[in-house]
């Protein structure tokens, strides 16, 4: 089946810095690629998604990028701002998605 | 009504209670999924409804029974579970589209086993 892994599990930056999550996957056959925001106590919350027919995806401060190829894509985040910290999970999906073990973000102000 | 709604949001109970957690969207979604979630791990895929039959058990033990009574709401059933059991129990729905539809997670019900 599908195996997601993503890096780093950690990740610390200043505020106004930008912030890379990168994530591989194992199954060629996936063609949709979510990222979602978990704060502490609250539910996984959609923050930007791709399909497999498109290379990029903007929205504002937040973009994704998917190399089919290479089987991984990432998340990028800039000027990234205190209420940005929180955990990040990607995940893949044929049928299912399947998470990445996550990322916690800290931005410091 | 773009959100999917469950209750109890908090949930104790011991080894040999019976108990359900509920799940309820109004977006128009036909599949329906819960999750099991640890502290510190990402959401486990448990059970995935769609058009409300079972379409994926993921070797869930018994003493969880998933039920869907309608398009609009998911069951879980609880007995006889485990302390290891105790967790973020998540529900979410999405349009069943070979897995390229957005899912949109509830808020979850959070499950401690004495």
């Amino acid at each position: 089946g599908e195996n997601v892994e993503q890096h780093p599990s950690t990740l610390s930056v200043q505020e106004g810095d930008s912030a890379v999550i990168k994530c591989t996957y194992s199954d060629s056959a996936s063609n949709y690629f979510p990222w979602y925001k978990q704060e502490l106590g609250k539910r996984p919350q959609l923050i930007i998604d791709i399909r497999s027919n498109v290379g990029e995806k903007k929205d504002q401060r937040i973009a994704v990028t998917l190399n089919k190829t290479a089987k991984h894509f990432s998340l990028h985040i800039t000027e990234t701002q205190p209420e940005d910290s929180a955990v990040y999970f990607c995940a893949a999906s044929i049928n299912k998605l399947v998470f990445g073990a996550g990322t916690i973000l800290r931005v410091k102000s | 009504d773009t959100e999917v709604t469950q209750t109890p949001k908090h949930l104790v109970m011991g080894m040999t209670n019976k108990k359900s957690l509920k799940c309820e969207q109004h977006m128009g979604h036909r599949a329906m999924y819960w999750y099991k979630q640890k502290a510190k791990k990402p959401p486990e895929l448990m059970f995935v409804y769609s058009y409300e039959k079972l379409s994926i058990n993921e070797s869930v033990p018994s003493r969880f029974s998933p039920e869907c009574p309608n398009s609009s709401l998911l069951n879980l059933h609880l007995h006889a579970l485990q302390p290891e059991d105790s967790a973020l129990y998540l529900c979410a729905s999405s349009q069943p589209q070979r897995g390229l539809e957005t899912q949109y997670f509830g808020p979850g019900t959070r499950l401690l086993v004495l």
